[in-house]
């Protein structure tokens, strides 16, 4: 099976203060997001990654930006923590071409800047 | 610009009845629609995709309706149940594009 997993669950940060959101998978995928849920707004992109040390900006890109290091890491980073910011974030992977039509998720973090 | 449409936003359904969900695209590019399960605490899984070369593909008790000519695809899950409570998340996909389009969601709550 695959897993993704991410280094925390919840979250608690101060506004101004720099934080990271680790994305770990195991299946060798090339492909990885990272998502933003809000209530009434469903699944936003991010960022993504097609590669090692490829990244490219998704829908909402303002206020974050990403690191891929390794092929199975990809991190989320939030410079400069702001309130609206608090939200639940969701790594996903997949294959890439045709396998990318697939993406495996990890459980979320649940993010709060007050 | 939102290419894929959801709708309801929520839905509340007896146990035993059908729940239907219903999604409509805008680009015809798109040649992949999965839907994605979402229950509280989880990342979204997925459940069951079609491709438009098909109009109806059925999983148990989930079943996915497409229409091509009206850009329409719809999930209807028979004698929901309880434990069906979740959200679920219309997507569509197509070409050499590396992203899932998803709708906004559907909170589907089965009362026993």
């Amino acid at each position: 099976d695959v897993k993704v997993t991410q280094s925390s669950r919840y979250l608690v940060k101060r506004t101004g203060e720099k934080v990271f959101l680790e994305c770990v998978q195991d299946m060798d995928h090339e492909n990885m997001f990272w998502y933003r849920q809000d209530p009434g707004l469903g699944l936003r992109l991010i960022y993504f990654s097609y590669d090692v040390k490829m990244k490219e900006k998704g829908d909402i890109p303002e206020g974050y930006s990403v690191s891929r290091e390794k092929k199975e890491r990809f991190s989320l980073i939030l410079e400069s923590a702001s309130t609206n910011q608090t939200s639940m974030y969701l790594c996903a992977s997949s294959l890439p071409g045709q396998g990318g039509s697939t993406q495996y998720f990890g459980p979320g973090t649940r993010l709060t800047v007050l | 610009q939102q290419q894929v449409k959801q709708s309801p936003q929520s839905l509340i359904v007896q146990k035993g009845g059908i729940s239907i969900i219903n999604c409509a695209y805008e680009n015809t590019a798109f040649d992949y629609f999965p839907w994605y399960q979402q229950f509280p605490g989880k990342g979204p899984a997925l459940l069951i995709a079609i491709r438009p070369d098909v109009s109806e593909k059925k999983e148990g008790r989930f079943t996915i309706s497409f229409n091509k000519s009206a850009k329409q695809f719809s999930l209807h899950i028979m004698d929901s149940q309880p434990g069906d409570s979740a959200t679920y998340f219309c997507a569509a996909w197509g070409g050499s594009n590396y992203k899932l389009t998803f709708g906004k969601g559907t909170l589907l709550t089965v009362n026993p």
